[in-house]
């Protein structure tokens, strides 16, 4: 069974870098493509990019100049970063297969001095 | 960008009745291959999110036959039959026809 989890930290100052990592099992990711999504208070949802089997990226033009998704394939894992973050940030994080039929169970990250 | 509009935040309803969540589309979501780059997905607490319909209509393997997507071009529906308790959820609709993908506002299923 594919599975998906997300790890980091879930407070992390204005200005700084927010930086999470995705677990996959299950499932080789240099197969498919991997993406971030994530969830604003308020429920707003909105695709952040993705990584693909072979490694090459695309992202969501509103974040392009921020973020950055790379991968560990020897331990089958993907990153997001994303930088000079601020309160509009604040949200849940999720990592998901980008067919969008595997995904994880999201990371609140809040953003906050 | 693709903009999507569901135009119900929540929808307030008993178990057993039928409901169906709108999602409208700024541009036609068809494809040339014939396909609309449209899905459904369901949240809820505690759970991870479940992909109910792909392709407009097409249900994912395991999700139940009271699922139905409809809908073509820029007009699209997920209809729930006799809705379960477990129904009580958000909904999104996601295109993935053109980049940057692009989510419904969501529709919370409320129990009546």
């Amino acid at each position: 069974e594919v599975q998906l989890q997300e790890s980091g930290p879930g407070l992390v100052k204005p200005s700084q870098s927010l930086s999470l990592t995705c677990s996959v099992t299950g499932y080789s990711i240099t197969s498919n493509y991997w993406g971030w999504i994530r969830k604003f208070p308020g429920n707003k949802m909105e695709w952040m990019g993705y990584i693909s089997y072979s490694g090459s990226t695309s992202y969501n033009p509103s974040l392009k100049s921020r973020i950055s998704i790379t991968r560990d394939t020897s331990k089958n894992q993907f990153f997001l970063q994303l930088n000079s973050v601020t309160t509009e940030d604040t949200a849940t994080y999720y990592c998901a297969r980008n067919t969008g039929d595997y995904w994880g169970q999201g990371v609140m990250v809040t953003v906050s001095s | 960008q693709i903009m999507l509009t569901q135009q119900a935040e929540s929808l307030w309803i008993s178990p057993g009745e039928r409901v169906s969540i709108t999602c409208r589309a700024s541009q036609s979501l068809l494809y040339t291959d014939g396909k609309h780059y449209l899905s459904w997905y369901q949240q809820r607490p505690g759970q991870t999110t479940k992909a109910l319909i792909y392709h407009a209509s097409v249900r994912t393997d395991g999700v139940p036959t009271r699922f139905i997507g409809s809908g073509s071009g820029t007009e699209f529906t997920l209809s729930i039959e006799h809705v379960q308790p477990e129904d009580f959820a958000i909904y999104y609709c996601l295109q993935t026809l053109k980049s940057p993908w692009t989510f419904g506002g969501g529709t919370k299923l409320e129990l009546k």
